[in-house]
Formats: C-alpha cells, sequence, structure tokens
C-alpha cells in the first residue's frame, strides 16, 4: 500500500538556522498539505498546495515559511529562520480524487 | 469558528466490549467527518469517513462512526474492542465553505487503551 514518506524523522536545530523538512507524497496524488502538532495542542493545518502553487495558508504560515514541490516526487517545507515555538511534529498529507488526507509519519523539529 | 471537541482524553475498555470515542464539531454548512488513528511513531491513518448519506458509517477494522447532524457528533465505535486498537484517535472535520483544498480542523485526540 503507497505511504507517504518524511524525513528527516528528527531534526534538530538552533534558533535562527534555516530547516527544510522533506515529504515525498504518494505518487498519484495531486494535492499537498503540512500540518504542525506542538507538543500537547491540537494537529493545526499550515498551508495547502496545489499546481505548483498554495492555495490556502493558515495565519501560522507567515513570511518564515515557504513550500515547494522541486521535482515530481517531492513537496518541501522551508523554515526561514527558526523560533523555539517552531518546534513540533510536522506532518505531510497529500490526496488524490477523494476527500481523505494520507498523512505521513512526521518529523520532530526540536529548535534549541 | 470551526473546532472539533473530543471531550475525554482517555478512554478505557477491557478486550471484548464494546468502545465509544466521543467527537462533536461547530462547522458552518455541510462538513465532511473523518477519524484518523495514530500508533506509535506513524503516522495518522485515515479510519472512515461521512460525506453524505447514511448516518452509520463503515470503515476499517471493524470501526464505525454515527453522524447525528442535531447533536454535531459523529463519535467513534466498535462492538468489539481487541487489544491492538490501542492508539490516540483523532477527529476532523473540513469545512467545505471557503476551503478550496479541504483544510482539516481536528480535535485534540483520544488515547484508548484497551486492557486484556
Amino acid at each position: 500500500e503507497p505511504e507517504v514518506t518524511q524525513t528527516p524523522s528528527h531534526q534538530v536545530t538552533q534558533m535562527g538556522q534555516e530547516v527544510i523538512l522533506r515529504c515525498v507524497p504518494i505518487s498519484n496524488h495531486l494535492y499537498f498539505y503540512w500540518y504542525r502538532q506542538i507538543l500537547g495542542q491540537k494537529v493545526e493545518f499550515l498551508v495547502s498546495f496545489y499546481n505548483n502553487e498554495i492555495s490556502e495558508k493558515s495565519e501560522i504560515f507567515d513570511d518564515q515559511f515557504s513550500v515547494e514541490r522541486p521535482d515530481g516526487s517531492n513537496f518541501t517545507l522551508k523554515i526561514r529562520s527558526t523560533k523555539l515555538e517552531d518546534s513540533a511534529m510536522y506532518f505531510c498529507a497529500s490526496r488524490g480524487d477523494r476527500v481523505e488526507q494520507y498523512f505521513g509519519p512526521g518529523t520532530r523539529l526540536t529548535v534549541t | 469558528a470551526q473546532s472539533v471537541a473530543q471531550p475525554e482524553d482517555q478512554v478505557n475498555v477491557a478486550e471484548g466490549n464494546p468502545l465509544t470515542v466521543k467527537c462533536t464539531y461547530s462547522v458552518s454548512g455541510n462538513p465532511y467527518l473523518f477519524w484518523y488513528v495514530q500508533y506509535p511513531n506513524r503516522g495518522l491513518q485515515f479510519l472512515l469517513k461521512y460525506i453524505t448519506g447514511d448516518n452509520l458509517v463503515k470503515g476499517s477494522y471493524g470501526f464505525e462512526a454515527e453522524f447525528n447532524k442535531s447533536q454535531t457528533s459523529f463519535h467513534l465505535k466498535k462492538p468489539s474492542a481487541l487489544v491492538s486498537d490501542s492508539a490516540l484517535y483523532f477527529c476532523a472535520v473540513r469545512d467545505n465553505r471557503g476551503s478550496t483544498l479541504g483544510r482539516l480542523y481536528f480535535g485534540r485526540g483520544t488515547q484508548l487503551t484497551v486492557w486484556p
């Protein structure tokens, strides 16, 4: 069964550094998403992406965040200058023709 | 504002007993409703969805959920729990108004523990 994969599983970075979180969506999916979950809080939507452009973004997704689909398989989330409050589990998701989204295992980002 | 509530942080049931994990939502219009399950070190796995039609929907691993529009609830159920059902369960809602690709709103999650 196809799965969404994410790398790395855990990323530790210093405040102010740039990080790139990588995702490989399910191969025939066209809609892509990033969510995050701060420890003890709800899973929150960050951004959705289709046809090489952002479709919708939340108030969390400020100028420090960007997304890209650099090739036919990867979907990345970049945080330009990390802050302590960016520490969270980041989930990538993808969707095909059906309404349900399929999630990856997540990347735990720790900002020190 | 859209919101999803899972009123129980934890649910404990004995193996073989029926289980219910509760979810209520507050979304305008006719939302799509989902349940996801998360096992340790795994992503959120899709269990089932409600879009329209029959209020009782069936999903993976013997789970089902009942949509109740008047109570704005979408409770997850299983007639006979297994120890292997122990996991973290998330209810999610998709707002279909003004959301082009269908962002999801999640509840906090309910930890289900099934003891032998």
